[in-house]
């Protein structure tokens, strides 16, 4: 079973530019979270989405970040003009079911860096 | 609002020796307990959780930990650590009433196994 995916590894961007971050969960998992972890600190809660709904979007700046979970095809993270305090590890993890008790299973992570 | 705090930033060890990671958090409510460890470039993988029950847990490559309510600690334990143990951990809860299943995270140790 292939774990979570999330592409790309790394993503270079200019202030300004916008960056699309992708998470496809593990097969049959339809819960997904996203975590943010700044440099020498702990991951912080994002934004947890079903299919097709966003669920809790509580730790999401309140400008230029949006996520979604089509019905079909992966998580997207978007962050539009970006800045230098943007720059970040951007984690995934799913569930199959509302995490709780059930642990989350975590992607590599996509590692932004703001020229 | 509940939060999670693991005292040391890092803990230097030599290889063979024992190691305690400790981890308090505060809530007002119930929690589920979870350690994570995250090795460099890579995502966060589960070492055990805490649901109910035996408040001793073991989990995977020898490390155990153990839930104290009444200090609201969950400090994590390894009687002789391996140079491969190097890594960062991570101590995480999640409200058992929450209906969304996010963690909150510690701010991470680094801990550091020497030869």
């Amino acid at each position: 079973n292939a774990g979570v995916m999330q592409n790309p590894r790394h993503l270079v961007r200019r202030r300004g530019q916008e960056a699309r971050l992708r998470c496809s969960p593990m097969k049959g998992h339809s819960h997904v979270y996203w975590y943010r972890q700044l440099p020498e600190e702990g991951l912080k809660f994002m934004v947890y989405l079903q299919k097709e709904n966003i669920i809790d979007e509580s730790g999401m700046p309140k400008e230029r970040f949006s996520a979604e979970f089509p019905k079909e095809g992966p998580s997207i993270l978007r962050i539009q003009q970006v800045v230098r305090g943007d720059s970040a590890a951007y984690f995934c993890a799913s569930s199959p079911v509302i995490a709780g008790n059930q642990p989350q299973h975590f992607g590599d992570g996509t590692r932004l860096s703001i020229l | 609002a509940q939060s999670v705090t693991q005292l040391d930033s890092q803990v230097p060890v030599f290889e063979e020796a024992p190691v305690e990671l400790r981890c308090n958090y505060s809530s007002s409510v119930s929690v589920y307990l979870f350690w994570y460890v995250q090795y460099p470039n890579q995502g966060l993988q589960l070492l055990l959780k805490y649901l109910s029950g035996s408040t001793l847990v073991k989990g995977i490559n020898g490390f155990e930990a153990e839930f104290n309510k009444s200090q609201t600690s969950f400090h994590l334990r390894k009687p002789s650590v391996h140079i491969s143990d190097t890594a960062e951990y991570f101590c995480a809860v999640s409200d058992q009433s929450n209906n969304t299943g996010k963690l909150i995270f510690g701010q991470g140790t680094t801990l550091q196994v020497k030869p």
